[in-house]
């Protein structure tokens, strides 16, 4: 059973660009998460998705940053115009569809973002 | 009130030394509380949860220790071995639905001979 696979693993953009970041979940997994982890800070949330909706998204940005998790495909998430701030590690994690209590989040190896 | 508070930022311990890492909450709704251990270039990975409703839980060389009234816990790691040393974050969040995370900044550890 693959992992939690993102990619690219590595994207570079010039200011104003757009980065796309895919997710693809662990198989059966239908609850997506993104995080951004910024040097020497934490995992900070952004949004909670699951098939064709969006749960949570109290932790994205206003502007310039949507998610979103198709019926069929992998989660993206899209940032707009990019600016030197955005430089950051992008990570993906899924969980299986809730059966009652809590279920562990899976994590993805990450896309590391640098914008220049 | 979201925030969970970790130290120490970086740690060095001999091998075969005890690592300990702590953790704090204010949010009384808090009531699962994971740790990840991260490697360089990798994406975290759970290493052991734990509920409030035990004091301490065990696996292996890790045990988590629970108190809460005083809204804390912490990670110890016994007999601490080089391919110990990563990141790790504790993490916190309600126990029911799968409701996002609550990260700690991180420690990083580094075990030597």
């Amino acid at each position: 059973n693959a992992g939690v696979m993102q990619n690219p693993r590595h994207l570079v953009r010039r200011r104003g660009q757009e980065a796309r970041l895919r997710c693809s979940p662990m198989k059966g997994h239908s609850h997506v998460y993104w995080y951004r982890q910024l040097p020497e800070e934490g995992l900070k949330f952004m949004v909670y998705l699951q098939k064709e909706n969006i749960i949570d998204e109290s932790g994205m940005p206003k502007e310039r940053f949507s998610a979103e998790f198709p019926k069929e495909g992998p989660s993206i998430l899209r940032i707009q115009q990019v600016v030197r701030g955005d430089s950051a590690a992008y990570f993906c994690a899924s969980s299986p569809r809730l059966a009652g209590g809590r279920e562990t989040q899976y994590f993805g190896p990450g896309t590391r973002l640098l914008v220049l | 009130q979201q925030q969970v508070k970790q130290s120490p930022q970086s740690l060095i311990v001999q091998k075969g030394g005890i690592s300990i890492i702590n953790c704090a909450y204010e949010n009384t709704a808090f009531d699962y509380f994971p740790w990840y251990q991260q490697f360089p270039g990798k994406g975290p990975a759970l290493l052991i949860a734990i509920r409030p409703d035990v004091s301490e839980k065990k696996e292996g060389r890790f045990t988590i220790s629970f108190n809460k009234s005083a809204k804390q816990f912490s990670l110890h790691i016994m007999d601490s071995q080089p391919g110990d040393s990563a990141t790790y974050f504790c993490a916190a969040s309600p126990y029911s639905g799968n409701t996002p995370l609550v990260f700690g900044k991180g420690t990083r550890l580094s075990v030597i001979a």
